[in-house]
């Protein structure tokens, strides 16, 4: 198994335009998790699933920020529209209910 | 309401010296508690968790429910242990949400 699969890896984008992050869990896990990481703020979790379902997205900062899940293999966090204090790495992580989660490589995010 | 901290933002040992990552949490049920590591450039992966009382890499750590906490410790720290370091605690129920501290960067110098 490749493990939680994350695209693109890195992302350049400039303010005011859409941003798009991919993640695939891994076959089998229900739960799915998005984070976003900053120097100032450490690991925070935005939003997260279970089976396909967001339960909470109490995390999510704003309106700008939009997460759906419209199968078990793949999820999308979108910021409409991007601002330079979005820059963070964003994680995805899938776990089944034994709470282990494994995290993706992350997507590094630099809005100018 | 549950909440983990980690006082320590950054912590610096030398190699061969002990370490300990100070992890404490609120919570009024019974949590379980894991400790995750990010080394550099890479992605965070579990350490160890309490209930398996495993030894991982050579850290440990204990859950004293007196005191709430789950300090992660290790004899002797070696230069590869240099990361960054996450406590994080579940409520113990299905829901599988994990709730992080803001975690400590630890630098073991040679």
């Amino acid at each position: 198994d490749a493990g939680v699969i994350q695209s693109p890896r890195h992302e350049v984008t400039e303010m005011g335009q859409e941003v798009t992050l991919r993640c695939k869990p891994i076959s089998g896990h229900d739960y799915l998790f998005w984070y976003r990481q900053t120097m100032m703020r450490g690991l925070e979790l935005l939003i997260y699933f279970n089976n396909n379902v967001p339960i909470d997205d109490s995390g999510m900062p704003e309106d700008r920020f939009s997460a759906k899940m419209p199968n078990a293999s793949f999820s999308t966090l979108k910021i409409q529209p991007s601002e330079p204090r979005d820059s963070a790495v964003y994680f995805c992580a899938s776990s089944r209910m034994n709470y282990e989660q494994y995290f993706g490589p992350g997507t590094r995010l630099t809005v100018t | 309401a549950q909440r983990v901290t980690q006082p320590e933002k950054l912590l610096s040992v030398f190699k061969g010296a002990p370490v300990e990552l100070k992890c404490n949490y609120s919570y009024s049920g019974s949590p379980e508690l894991f400790w995750y590591v990010q080394y550099s450039r890479q992605r965070l992966q579990l350490l160890l968790r309490h209930i398996s009382r495993e030894s991982i890499k050579g850290f440990t750590a204990d859950l004293n429910k007196g005191e709430t906490s789950f300090h992660l410790k290790k004899p002797f720290a070696q230069e590869e242990d240099s990361a960054m370091y996450y406590c994080a605690l579940s409520r113990g129920s299905t829901l599988g949400r994990l709730y992080f501290g803001r975690g400590t960067q630890l630098t073991v110098w040679p």
